[in-house]
């Protein structure tokens, strides 16, 4: 079946360094591929998306790119910010719609020290 | 517009009751899914209604029921509960059916605690 891993954290920077949160994925065919956020106390927030191979999907200064030779879908942002603490979840979708809904990582837990 | 709006928050129930949980979605969605929240098993996909119809259901016992009425709003109810469906509960609602690349807007979500 479908499955995503992700490195857990927590992942502590200090602001302004670099940052990259690893995302892996098992899946048939060609999914969808997506990156949400969940602030303390919130739902999920979609950050950005990718549909299709070689896709990046980019969005507040995050991006990721859609490598289907690696399965890999690593989000990256070249200066964090206090505020980017949250948690991050990187997600497929089965291609066309699918039985069994998003499937997500355990979410990483982004800790940014002024 | 209004977001996806869950209610209640925050919960409390002791072993053996059942809750119901509610959500609506954000308006002209027709498309509403659960997921459980938990620390050890993370979000995992409960079912999707379109339409007032299950389309999609993960793999949950058969405690874990819900249903969508004609103005797209859902609800999910919880029989018999035990301490390990102490979770957050999410739900999430999108325009058309459920496929690749259309994104699900979520709300913030029904904390429950089984004692």
């Amino acid at each position: 079946g479908n499955s995503v891993t992700q490195m857990e954290g927590p992942v502590t920077l200090s602001e302004e360094a670099f940052l990259t949160i690893n995302c892996t994925y098992t899946a048939t065919g060609y999914p969808s591929l997506f990156w949400y956020v969940q602030y303390p106390g919130e739902g999920l927030q979609l950050l950005l998306k990718a549909t299709k191979a070689d896709d990046k999907g980019s969005n507040k200064g995050f991006e990721a790119t859609y490598r289907k030779e690696t399965t890999s879908f690593h989000l990256e942002k070249g200066s964090v910010q206090v505020s980017d603490s949250a948690v991050y979840f990187c997600a497929l979708s089965r291609s066309g719609g699918g039985a069994d809904g998003l499937t997500f990582g355990k979410g990483t837990h982004l800790i940014i020290q002024p | 517009k209004a977001g996806v709006t869950q209610t209640p928050r925050y919960l409390i129930k002791t072993r053996g009751q059942q809750v119901t949980l509610s959500c609506s979605p954000i308006s002209g969605h027709r498309s509403v899914s659960w997921y459980q929240q938990t620390p050890g098993q993370g979000l995992q996909f409960l079912f999707e209604y379109f339409s007032e119809t299950q389309r999609n259901k993960g793999n949950f016992p058969g405690r874990f029921s819900g249903r969508q009425f004609s103005n797209s709003r859902s609800e999910m109810n919880v029989s018999t509960l035990e301490l390990g469906d102490s979770a957050l509960y999410l739900c999430a609602s999108t325009l058309a059916g459920f496929a690749g690349a259309n994104v699900l807007t979520f709300g913030a979500g029904s904390r429950l605690t089984v004692l």
